[in-house]
């Protein structure tokens, strides 16, 4: 069964930095993209970044560029967002997904439970 | 700021259909496939459809999804108080090099 169980949320001051983690399972991990996607409170679903199965490429929404980076370690079938430079905008529920991407194709099949982050003071 | 067109509120008696359409431009949905998702509240998104109109095991095919040029639609037949959620479409966009959401639709089972 494929799992993804993201951590690290919490309560930032803005212009601050946090970690977010997602611990997959259940599958190859080594050998899909994943993306992060976001949520803010009442609002709908943005996607925030995505990277490749080996870690070469990674693309980013234009709000998050040159803040956020996007990582993974396939020893540790793990995925992470580096989120710098918060801003109160950036508050949200953060999605971790199994992302499916081919020429033309992309979606995502497998979702993480979330983890809330919060910027402010 | 969604670059797919949704309606923001649908509604239909239980057993009627609810058809949410998704208005996009060619750099998106004219061009690449289009998926949908279903949220309840308080949970994360699960895909309901993928590649336009193909069904994830489990998922009843009440469930609908197609495309003509750079519009798509999710049906839902046979409504169900269980429906009752929020729906997005979803694609990528080649111009921006990145997935895009829909505004997203919420279906009320009056």
């Amino acid at each position: 069964e494929v799992q993804l169980v993201e951590s690290g949320g919490g309560l930032v001051q803005p212009g601050g930095s946090l970690r977010l983690s997602c611990a997959a399972s259940g599958f190859t991990f080594s050998t899909f993209w994943m993306s992060w996607v976001r949520q803010a409170p009442g609002k709908g679903l943005e996607w925030v970044a995505n990277v490749k199965p080996d870690g070469s490429e990674q693309y980013y929404v234009g709000s998050v560029k040159g803040r956020f980076t996007i990582s993974r370690d396939n020893a540790k079938n793990s995925l992470y967002l580096q989120m710098d430079t918060l801003r109160a905008e950036d508050t949200a529920i953060y999605y971790c997904a199994r992302d499916i991407l081919q020429m033309r194709i992309d979606h995502f099949d497998h979702w993480g439970q979330g983890t809330l982050v919060t910027v402010s003071s | 700021q969604s670059v797919l067109t949704q309606p923001p509120s649908m509604s239909a008696a239980p057993g009627q259909r609810v058809t949410i359409s998704c208005s996009g431009t060619s750099s998106n949905i004219g061009n690449n496939y289009v998926s949908w998702y279903q949220q309840y509240p308080g949970t994360a998104p699960k895909l309901l459809i993928y590649e336009n109109n193909k069904r994830p095991s489990g998922i009843p095919d009440r469930f609908s999804g197609s495309k003509s040029g750079t519009s798509a639609t999710l049906g839902i037949t046979g409504l169900q108080t269980g429906d009752e959620a929020d729906y997005y479409c979803g694609t990528w966009d080649s111009s921006l090099s990145g997935f895009v959401f829909g505004t997203g639709t919420k279906v009320t089972v009056l």
